[in-house]
Order: structure tokens, then C-alpha cells, then sequence
């Protein structure tokens, strides 16, 4: 298996501009995680899917983000407009369920937002 | 939602054995114990994980009391390779309609030669 796919891996936008990440988890996988990652704040869960369905977003920092898994293979996080706050290192993972199963993670999309 | 506390940084020398305690004390019953690893410019990779007692793969050893409070991470003779960042999450993975398992800030291991 080629494992969780991300793209772009490096992104680098200016204020304001629409940015799209994109995710291909495990097939077979049911649970889809978004993730943030900055030096100050950690690892931050951003929203996970459960068989396609939004289950919880309250990591979402604002109404600029938004997340959608339009079928099992496929997911998208936007931010619209972006800011220079938003820069950061945003992972992808998948488990086979969301009980004590282990998440793979995707090798990142690193994001800078001039 | 159970809350772990690790150390932030520890060092160590190649072909020491390094072992990593997290106190979780509000564990809950259907809780288990992940460790994840975490090298840089990646993302965080399983390591092990645990509900009571003691667990062993190839990478690593978990050491949990009985009372589930704390837990230990060992990873037996450490190379300058095992220079991570290493997370303890505490819970269910969402099962019962909490958060899944939730990253804190993790310990970061650096092994010298």
C-alpha cells in the first residue's frame, strides 16, 4: 500500500489567496484526521471524518477552514482567504475505525502564507 | 478526556536504555495507551500501544502499572536514529463520542554519540 498521499507536500501562497490541501488515505480506511502542527501550539486536531461523515470540527479555528470527504478515497481541507497565521505543517491521517486504531499519517503539506 | 503529562526534552547516549514515564491520571476504563514517534519533516508513527501491564514488539517495551495512572515507554539501546519526538496519547479513539486520541506536546529525545 502506498500509504496516506498528501499534495501538495510545500505550498506557499500570499494573503489572501485560496489554498486546497488534499488527502488519499489507506484504502479500506474509515477514519480520516486533519491535522496542524506549528512549533508554538503542537500537533492540533483540525476535524475527522467517519465513513465520509464530519464527526467533530470543533478543532476548526475559524470559518475560514473548511473540510469536506466527498467519498472514501478522497478529502480536501480549504482555507479561504488565508493568512500569514495560518502557516504551518498540516498532516492528514487514516485509521481502519476510530476505536484505539492506529492512525497513519500522510508526510505533511507544508504551508507559508506571505 | 484524559490529559497526559510528559517530560519535555531528555538526553541520552547511544546503547542506553531510555525510558519515557507519562502520568495520565484521569484515565477511563475504555482508555488505552498509544505512544507515537515523531522525526522531523515527517509524521508521527506508531509505536505501541497498551491497556494493563506489560507490552513488547520489536521496537519498543510499555510498562503500565496496575492502577493505570502512568505509564513507561522503553526503547532498549537507542542510536543516534531513535532522535525523535515522542507523544503518550491517552483514550478510546472516539469510540464513545470523545475526541480521539488527543497529541500533547510530547518529549524530545535527542541521542548523542
Amino acid at each position: 500500500d502506498a500509504g496516506v498521499i498528501q499534495s501538495p507536500r510545500h505550498e506557499v501562497t500570499e494573503m489572501g489567496q485560496e489554498v486546497t490541501l488534499r488527502c488519499k488515505p489507506i484504502s479500506g480506511h474509515n477514519s480520516l484526521f486533519w491535522y496542524r502542527q506549528t512549533m508554538m501550539r503542537g500537533l492540533e486536531l483540525l476535524i475527522y471524518f467517519n465513513n465520509n461523515v464530519p464527526i467533530d470540527d470543533s478543532g476548526m479555528p475559524e470559518d475560514r477552514f473548511s473540510a469536506k470527504m466527498p467519498n472514501a478515497s478522497f478529502s480536501t481541507l480549504k482555507i479561504q482567504p488565508s493568512e500569514p497565521r495560518d502557516s504551518a505543517v498540516y498532516f492528514c491521517a487514516s485509521s481502519s475505525s476510530l476505536y484505539q486504531e492506529t492512525q497513519y499519517f500522510g508526510p505533511g503539506t507544508r504551508l507559508l502564507v506571505l | 478526556l484524559a490529559k497526559t503529562t510528559q517530560p519535555i526534552s531528555m538526553d541520552s547516549y547511544e546503547g542506553q536504555e531510555v525510558n519515557i514515564t507519562c502520568s495520565h491520571n484521569n484515565i477511563a476504563t475504555n482508555d488505552y495507551i498509544t505512544w507515537y514517534q515523531q522525526f522531523p519533516s515527517q509524521g508521527p508513527r506508531f509505536i505501541i500501544q497498551g491497556y494493563k501491564t506489560k507490552v513488547t514488539n520489536e521496537v519498543a517495551s510499555l510498562f503500565i502499572p496496575a492502577d493505570r495512572k502512568s505509564s513507561t515507554l522503553s526503547l532498549p539501546r537507542v542510536s543516534l536514529s531513535d532522535t525523535a519526538v515522542y507523544y503518550c496519547l491517552v483514550g478510546d479513539g472516539g469510540y464513545s463520542g470523545n475526541t480521539p486520541l488527543v497529541f500533547g506536546k510530547g518529549t524530545r529525545l535527542s541521542v548523542i554519540a
